[in-house]
């Protein structure tokens, strides 16, 4: 069975940093793309970035690029977002997420809040 | 970027009856190696997003037959033959197509009237 646990959110002061993390079982991790996608509350899914399944190729959202980082541990089995520079507005629920034809398996999601 | 557009944004059923829902992009989602990456989730209250249906309309393992995608190109339909009350939640499309980024439509909520 597939799963992707992810840790690390909480609240933080906006400029500070945070680095979540997911743990994925139950499948070959080295072999998947996978993503970060977020969700603000009561909004809708937005994606944040992307990484190839050896690591050597990354994407990013506009809204992140230049203060998040997408980072794998494929002989962990793990998934990193380092987090910099955080803003009000990156206050959301943020998944990881696995890739195949698009996103198919979704974490259960880690909570962060960037509030003063 | 590609903009996916959905609608309508709430939609009250009735248990038993028909719904669809609407989601259309503002590019052609055929990629060059001739699939479409045209994805619908289903996410209920509380819960993290589940994947239904991939390259438009192969249904997902565990997906009631109830659930069907169809459409081309630009223009996708997500039908549900006979709403049951589990089917509450909000539903949305996603394209993998032209990347990055992926993009996701805005959500149509389901809800039983």
């Amino acid at each position: 069975e597939v799963q992707l646990v992810e840790s690390g959110g909480g609240l933080v002061q906006p400029g500070r940093s945070l680095r979540l993390s997911c743990a994925a079982s139950g499948f070959t991790f080295s072999s998947y793309w996978m993503h970060w996608v977020r969700q603000a509350p009561g909004k809708g899914l937005v994606w944040v970035s992307r990484i190839n399944s050896d690591g050597s190729s990354t994407s990013y959202a506009d809204s992140v690029k230049g203060r998040f980082t997408i980072s794998r541990d494929n002989a962990k089995n793990t998934l990193y977002l380092q987090m910099n520079s955080l803003r009000v507005e990156d206050t959301a629920v943020y998944y990881c997420a696995r890739n195949k034809g698009g996103i198919d398996y979704w974490g259960q999601g880690t909570l962060v809040t960037v509030s003063s | 970027d590609v903009v996916m557009t959905q609608s309508p944004l709430s939609l009250p059923v009735t248990l038993g009856q028909p719904a669809s829902i609407s989601c259309r992009s503002s590019q052609s989602l055929v990629h060059s190696d001739g699939n479409t990456y045209l994805n619908w989730f289903q996410q209920r209250p509380g819960q993290s997003p589940r994947r239904l249906i991939y390259k438009v309309s192969s249904r997902d393992s565990g997906v009631p037959d109830r659930f069907s995608g169809s459409g081309s190109g630009t223009d996708f339909t997500l039908k549900i033959s006979r709403v049951e009350a589990e089917d509450v939640g909000i539903y949305y499309c996603m394209q993998g197509t032209h990347w990055p980024p992926w993009t996701f439509g805005q959500g149509t909520k389901v809800e039983i009237k």
